[in-house]
Protein backbone atom coordinates (compact mmCIF):
# COMPACT_ATOMS: atom_id res chain seq x y z
CA UNK A 1 0.00 0.00 0.00
CA UNK A 2 1.69 3.14 -1.19
CA UNK A 3 -1.07 6.00 0.19
CA UNK A 4 -0.75 9.02 1.75
CA UNK A 5 -4.23 10.67 2.88
CA UNK A 6 -4.27 14.11 3.40
CA UNK A 7 -7.68 15.79 5.16
CA UNK A 8 -9.31 17.94 4.70
CA UNK A 9 -9.79 18.07 0.70
CA UNK A 10 -11.14 21.59 0.56
CA UNK A 11 -10.62 23.99 3.06
CA UNK A 12 -11.97 27.83 3.01
CA UNK A 13 -10.81 30.23 5.70
CA UNK A 14 -10.39 33.96 6.40
CA UNK A 15 -7.47 35.76 7.17
CA UNK A 16 -8.06 36.00 10.95
CA UNK A 17 -8.54 32.22 11.12
CA UNK A 18 -6.69 29.04 12.63
CA UNK A 19 -6.64 25.99 10.80
CA UNK A 20 -5.10 22.52 10.50
CA UNK A 21 -4.26 20.66 7.83
CA UNK A 22 -3.44 16.93 7.90
CA UNK A 23 -1.38 14.07 6.40
CA UNK A 24 -0.85 10.46 7.58
CA UNK A 25 0.77 7.70 6.14
CA UNK A 26 1.33 4.04 7.60
CA UNK A 27 4.12 2.80 4.95
CA UNK A 28 6.70 2.54 8.12
CA UNK A 29 8.20 5.98 5.93
CA UNK A 30 10.43 7.91 7.93
CA UNK A 31 10.87 11.88 5.93
CA UNK A 32 7.58 13.18 5.32
CA UNK A 33 7.27 16.71 3.38
CA UNK A 34 5.43 19.34 2.88
CA UNK A 35 4.65 21.58 -0.41
CA UNK A 36 2.66 24.48 -2.08
CA UNK A 37 1.70 24.20 -5.47
CA UNK A 38 0.04 27.49 -6.99
CA UNK A 39 -1.64 26.59 -10.27
CA UNK A 40 0.33 25.58 -13.86
CA UNK A 41 3.50 25.53 -11.52
CA UNK A 42 5.52 22.57 -10.19
CA UNK A 43 4.99 22.04 -6.44
CA UNK A 44 7.87 23.92 -3.85
CA UNK A 45 9.21 22.76 -1.08
CA UNK A 46 8.24 23.82 2.25
CA UNK A 47 9.60 21.88 5.12
CA UNK A 48 10.95 18.36 5.20
CA UNK A 49 10.53 16.33 8.46
CA UNK A 50 13.13 12.92 9.12
CA UNK A 51 12.82 10.49 12.04
CA UNK A 52 9.71 13.14 13.52
CA UNK A 53 12.42 16.24 13.36
CA UNK A 54 12.21 19.47 11.05
CA UNK A 55 15.27 18.87 9.11
CA UNK A 56 14.68 21.28 6.59
CA UNK A 57 12.32 24.91 6.53
CA UNK A 58 12.98 26.64 2.81
CA UNK A 59 12.52 30.21 4.50
CA UNK A 60 8.52 29.15 5.14
CA UNK A 61 6.76 32.58 6.76
CA UNK A 62 5.75 31.84 10.41
CA UNK A 63 1.98 32.00 9.65
CA UNK A 64 2.92 28.12 8.99
CA UNK A 65 3.84 26.03 11.76
CA UNK A 66 4.50 22.15 10.81
CA UNK A 67 4.40 19.56 13.34
CA UNK A 68 5.37 16.16 13.54
CA UNK A 69 3.46 14.25 16.63
CA UNK A 70 4.65 10.89 15.36
CA UNK A 71 6.24 8.67 12.69
CA UNK A 72 2.70 8.23 10.48
CA UNK A 73 1.18 11.85 10.91
CA UNK A 74 2.14 15.01 9.89
CA UNK A 75 0.36 18.54 10.38
CA UNK A 76 0.25 21.90 9.38
CA UNK A 77 -1.19 24.66 11.31
CA UNK A 78 -2.31 27.71 9.75
CA UNK A 79 -2.62 30.88 11.37
CA UNK A 80 -3.15 34.17 9.92
CA UNK A 81 -2.77 33.41 6.13
CA UNK A 82 -2.95 35.78 3.43
CA UNK A 83 -4.93 35.51 0.24
CA UNK A 84 -1.44 34.90 -1.68
CA UNK A 85 -1.88 31.71 0.08
CA UNK A 86 -4.41 30.01 -1.58
CA UNK A 87 -3.13 26.84 -3.16
CA UNK A 88 -3.13 23.16 -3.42
CA UNK A 89 -1.15 21.99 -0.25
CA UNK A 90 0.48 18.46 -0.75
CA UNK A 91 1.92 16.07 1.72
CA UNK A 92 4.07 13.41 0.51
CA UNK A 93 6.70 10.82 2.69
CA UNK A 94 9.81 8.46 1.22
CA UNK A 95 10.66 5.20 1.63
CA UNK A 96 13.83 5.82 3.97
CA UNK A 97 15.51 9.06 4.97
CA UNK A 98 18.62 8.16 2.19
CA UNK A 99 18.47 9.87 -0.81
CA UNK A 100 18.07 7.44 -3.55
CA UNK A 101 13.98 6.37 -2.21
CA UNK A 102 11.03 7.10 -3.49
CA UNK A 103 8.50 10.06 -3.20
CA UNK A 104 4.78 8.88 -2.60
CA UNK A 105 2.37 11.74 -2.67
CA UNK A 106 -1.13 12.68 -0.77
CA UNK A 107 -3.88 13.67 -2.74
CA UNK A 108 -3.11 17.15 -1.51
CA UNK A 109 -5.88 20.00 0.31
CA UNK A 110 -7.17 22.68 -1.85
CA UNK A 111 -6.73 25.97 0.25
CA UNK A 112 -8.53 29.16 -0.37
CA UNK A 113 -8.00 32.45 1.93
CA UNK A 114 -10.43 34.70 1.74
CA UNK B 1 21.53 25.88 -8.59
CA UNK B 2 19.80 22.90 -9.89
CA UNK B 3 17.42 23.97 -12.55
CA UNK B 4 15.29 21.53 -14.30
CA UNK B 5 13.42 21.95 -17.86
CA UNK B 6 10.68 19.69 -19.49
CA UNK B 7 10.30 20.05 -23.12
CA UNK B 8 7.62 20.50 -24.70
CA UNK B 9 5.83 22.66 -22.36
CA UNK B 10 2.89 21.32 -23.86
CA UNK B 11 2.00 18.33 -26.50
CA UNK B 12 -1.26 17.38 -28.55
CA UNK B 13 -1.03 13.71 -29.98
CA UNK B 14 -3.66 11.28 -31.38
CA UNK B 15 -4.42 8.46 -29.98
CA UNK B 16 -2.44 5.12 -30.35
CA UNK B 17 0.71 7.53 -30.76
CA UNK B 18 3.94 6.62 -29.14
CA UNK B 19 5.47 9.64 -27.92
CA UNK B 20 8.82 11.22 -26.02
CA UNK B 21 8.62 13.72 -22.94
CA UNK B 22 12.08 15.18 -22.16
CA UNK B 23 13.69 16.45 -19.21
CA UNK B 24 17.31 18.40 -19.02
CA UNK B 25 18.72 19.24 -15.64
CA UNK B 26 22.00 21.50 -15.19
CA UNK B 27 23.91 20.03 -12.47
CA UNK B 28 24.80 15.81 -13.32
CA UNK B 29 25.56 15.52 -9.56
CA UNK B 30 21.79 13.23 -8.89
CA UNK B 31 20.96 10.55 -6.98
CA UNK B 32 17.87 10.13 -8.75
CA UNK B 33 15.31 11.20 -11.25
CA UNK B 34 11.35 10.53 -10.69
CA UNK B 35 8.76 10.88 -12.98
CA UNK B 36 5.00 11.80 -12.09
CA UNK B 37 2.01 12.18 -13.50
CA UNK B 38 -0.47 14.79 -12.09
CA UNK B 39 -4.25 15.34 -12.76
CA UNK B 40 -5.79 18.64 -12.97
CA UNK B 41 -6.07 19.57 -9.14
CA UNK B 42 -5.06 15.93 -8.27
CA UNK B 43 -2.01 15.63 -6.17
CA UNK B 44 0.79 13.91 -7.89
CA UNK B 45 1.30 9.82 -8.96
CA UNK B 46 4.95 8.55 -9.30
CA UNK B 47 5.48 6.49 -12.71
CA UNK B 48 8.78 5.74 -12.11
CA UNK B 49 12.30 5.92 -10.27
CA UNK B 50 15.51 5.73 -11.69
CA UNK B 51 18.41 5.45 -9.52
CA UNK B 52 21.42 7.60 -10.78
CA UNK B 53 23.67 3.94 -11.61
CA UNK B 54 21.11 3.18 -13.92
CA UNK B 55 20.37 3.61 -17.44
CA UNK B 56 16.59 3.20 -17.98
CA UNK B 57 13.28 2.17 -16.05
CA UNK B 58 9.96 0.65 -17.50
CA UNK B 59 6.75 -0.02 -16.29
CA UNK B 60 3.74 -1.22 -18.67
CA UNK B 61 3.78 1.07 -21.58
CA UNK B 62 6.30 3.62 -19.91
CA UNK B 63 9.69 3.63 -20.76
CA UNK B 64 12.28 6.38 -18.80
CA UNK B 65 15.70 6.72 -19.76
CA UNK B 66 18.80 8.65 -18.07
CA UNK B 67 21.88 10.07 -19.49
CA UNK B 68 23.26 11.87 -16.09
CA UNK B 69 26.75 13.34 -18.03
CA UNK B 70 24.09 15.04 -20.58
CA UNK B 71 22.05 16.05 -18.21
CA UNK B 72 19.00 14.53 -19.91
CA UNK B 73 16.17 12.02 -19.03
CA UNK B 74 13.31 10.71 -21.46
CA UNK B 75 10.09 9.42 -20.67
CA UNK B 76 9.04 7.43 -23.26
CA UNK B 77 5.04 6.26 -23.89
CA UNK B 78 3.74 3.49 -26.36
CA UNK B 79 0.25 3.37 -27.79
CA UNK B 80 -1.12 6.35 -26.19
CA UNK B 81 -4.23 6.46 -25.00
CA UNK B 82 -7.02 9.71 -23.86
CA UNK B 83 -6.83 8.41 -20.57
CA UNK B 84 -2.91 9.33 -20.61
CA UNK B 85 -3.91 12.86 -20.57
CA UNK B 86 -2.59 14.55 -17.40
CA UNK B 87 0.76 16.65 -16.70
CA UNK B 88 4.03 15.08 -16.49
CA UNK B 89 6.55 16.38 -14.04
CA UNK B 90 10.09 15.40 -13.92
CA UNK B 91 12.39 15.85 -10.48
CA UNK B 92 15.76 14.91 -9.71
CA UNK B 93 16.65 14.18 -6.10
CA UNK B 94 20.41 15.37 -4.97
CA UNK B 95 22.68 15.61 -1.92
CA UNK B 96 19.92 18.01 -0.06
CA UNK B 97 17.44 15.31 0.07
CA UNK B 98 15.03 17.64 -2.23
CA UNK B 99 13.17 16.93 -4.96
CA UNK B 100 14.20 19.78 -8.06
CA UNK B 101 11.09 19.73 -10.20
CA UNK B 102 10.97 20.43 -13.86
CA UNK B 103 8.26 23.06 -14.97
CA UNK B 104 5.88 20.33 -16.39
CA UNK B 105 4.51 19.23 -19.58
CA UNK B 106 0.79 19.04 -20.60
CA UNK B 107 -0.03 16.07 -22.55
CA UNK B 108 -3.55 15.91 -24.11
CA UNK B 109 -4.16 12.60 -25.95
CA UNK B 110 -6.85 12.96 -28.20
CA UNK B 111 -9.64 10.25 -29.26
Amino acid sequence: DTEVTQTPKHLVMGMTNKKSLKCEQHMGHRAMYWYKQKAKKPPELMFVYSYEKLSINESVPSRFSPECPNSSLLNLHLHALQPEDSALYLCASKTGTGYNNEQFFGPGTRLTVL
Amino acid sequence: KQEVTQIPAALSVPEGENLVLNCSFTDSAIYNLQWFRQDPGKGLTSLLLIQSSQREQTSGRLNASLDKSSGRSTLYIAASQPGDSATYLCAVGGATNKLIFGTGTLLAVQP
